[in-house]
């Protein structure tokens, strides 16, 4: 059971630049988010997915976008990569919106230059 | 929205010393809690969480939390740390509206 996986683990872009992070899960979870990690910051909600065809802004959406096609597969997308946007994004999965945990993939580090 | 807050930014503890980290929260109705880890260069991982019941939530590694309903806090302790213990942990909240929110969190340093 491979849980949450996140491709690729590392990537430098150029400003300007786009890219998608990918996050498949193979536990058959509705709920699914992407986070930022920054230092002294924790992590930061940027959108979020309470199943196929539903998405939401979280705390930080400004510069991103997600679809959610399919119960198993979230992606991130940078529409124009900008140096603030330089993280480590980790996506999670749950079960449900209550009573569950979430579980989440080994995380992205993206520099952007 | 809730917001979570961790009281310290930095533990240094040497091995054998009891832990106590903080966290409160600001969201009023009901709740799940959570602490996770994160070692160096790894992923969150579950340490422990609270959804009902008892409010002692014992989790791994020989972690526990007391939910304080009066306090809005959730604080982690660990009577006798080793040098494995050092890492990065987070508080966490989901107050039922899809946003599970985050501390800070504390990094902990463990001498050996």
């Amino acid at each position: 059971n491979a849980g949450v996986t996140q491709t690729p683990k590392f990537q430098v872009l150029k400003t300007g630049q786009s890219m998608t992070l990918q996050c498949a899960q193979d536990m058959n979870h509705e709920y699914m988010s992407w986070y930022r990690q920054d230092p002294g910051m924790g992590l930061r909600l940027i959108h979020y997915s309470v199943g196929a065809g539903i998405t939401d802004q979280g705390e930080v959406p400004n510069g991103y976008n997600v679809s959610r096609s399919t119960t198993e597969d979230f992606p991130l997308r940078l529409l124009s990569a900008a140096p603030s946007q330089t993280s480590v994004y980790f996506c999670a999965s749950s079960y449900s919106v209550m009573n569950t945990e979430a579980f989440f993939g080994q995380g992205t580090r993206l520099t952007v230059v | 929205a809730q917001s979570v807050s961790q009281h310290n930014h930095h533990v240094i503890l040497s091995e054998a010393a009891s832990l106590e980290l903080g966290c409160n929260y600001s969201y009023g109705g009901t709740v799940n809690l959570f602490w996770y880890v994160q070692y160096p260069g790894q992923h969150l991982q579950l340490l422990l969480k609270y959804f009902s019941g008892d409010p002692l939530v014992k989790g791994i590694k020989g972690f526990e939390a007391e939910f304080i309903k009066s306090k809005f806090s959730f604080n982690l302790r660990k009577p006798s740390v080793q040098w494995s213990d050092t890492a990065e942990y987070f508080c966490a909240v989901n107050g039922g509206d899809y946003k599970l929110s985050f501390g800070a969190g504390t990094t902990v340093t463990v001498r050996a």
